[in-house]
């Protein structure tokens, strides 16, 4: 049982450049979501999903979108990379009474 | 909106000592959860422990217990025997549960080093 998994594990990006984070579970949980985690922030939502076809804006938005065509994928889109965006981004999944199932994280950087 | 504090940047201990770390959280919800996770230089979460709101009863799992003080919002994370593979950034963490089920605030986490 794989649980969540995210690709790539590192990226590096150039300002402008697009990117999609991949992120899959196979666990059949209805909601999955999106945070980033920088230094002295703790995580903070991007984005979430109840659902296939439905998504929602979390905390920290801006720059970023995202689509559920599927109960198992939520890719997360960088349309035009910002160092801003410089982060650990981690994909999870919700099981029964609250239980996040994180991913192993992608460590991003943006020149 | 729901928030999480917790006011510890970095704590240290002894090994084999107990440790506690505090939490505490602002909502107006009667019915939620509540989490510690650690996250060691490999990066992953991992769920340490879970309390629910509606149970009054603090929960325990084995070395990690936590002191539930539910009409003053505070939450603290106590490590008995901590040993060496406990270093780790330690996040406390709510979920309401209701039809927002899932989405969790964090606090900013705190750094714990483990001293032989």
């Amino acid at each position: 049982n794989a649980g969540v998994t995210q690709t790539p594990k590192f990226q590096v990006l150039k300002t402008g450049q697009s990117m999609t984070l991949q992120c899959a579970q196979d666990m059949n949980h209805e909601y999955m979501s999106w945070y980033r985690q920088d230094p002295g922030m703790g995580l903070r939502l991007i984005h979430y999903s109840v659902g296939a076809g439905i998504t929602d804006q979390g905390e920290v938005p801006n720059g970023y979108n995202v689509s559920r065509s599927t109960t198992e994928d939520f890719p997360l889109r960088l349309l035009s990379a910002a160092p801003s965006q410089t982060s650990v981004y981690f994909c999870a999944s919700t099981g029964d009474e609250g239980k996040l199932f994180f991913g192993s994280g992608t460590q991003l950087s943006v020149l | 909106a729901q928030t999480v504090t917790q006011s510890q940047p970095e704590m240290s201990v002894q090994e084999a000592e107990t440790v506690t770390l505090s939490c505490t959280y602002d909502t107006s919800e009667s019915d939620y959860y509540l989490f510690w996770y650690k996250q060691p230089p490999s990066r992953q979460m991992i769920l340490v422990i879970r309390q629910e709101a509606y149970k009054q009863q603090n929960a325990t799992e084995n070395r990690f217990s936590v002191n539930f003080q539910k009409a003053a919002k505070s939450f603290s994370l106590k490590i008995s025997d901590s040993q060496l593979g406990d270093a780790a950034m330690y996040f406390c963490a709510y979920s309401d549960r209701g039809s927002t089920l899932g989405r969790l605030y964090f606090g900013r986490g705190t750094q714990l080093t483990v001293w032989p």
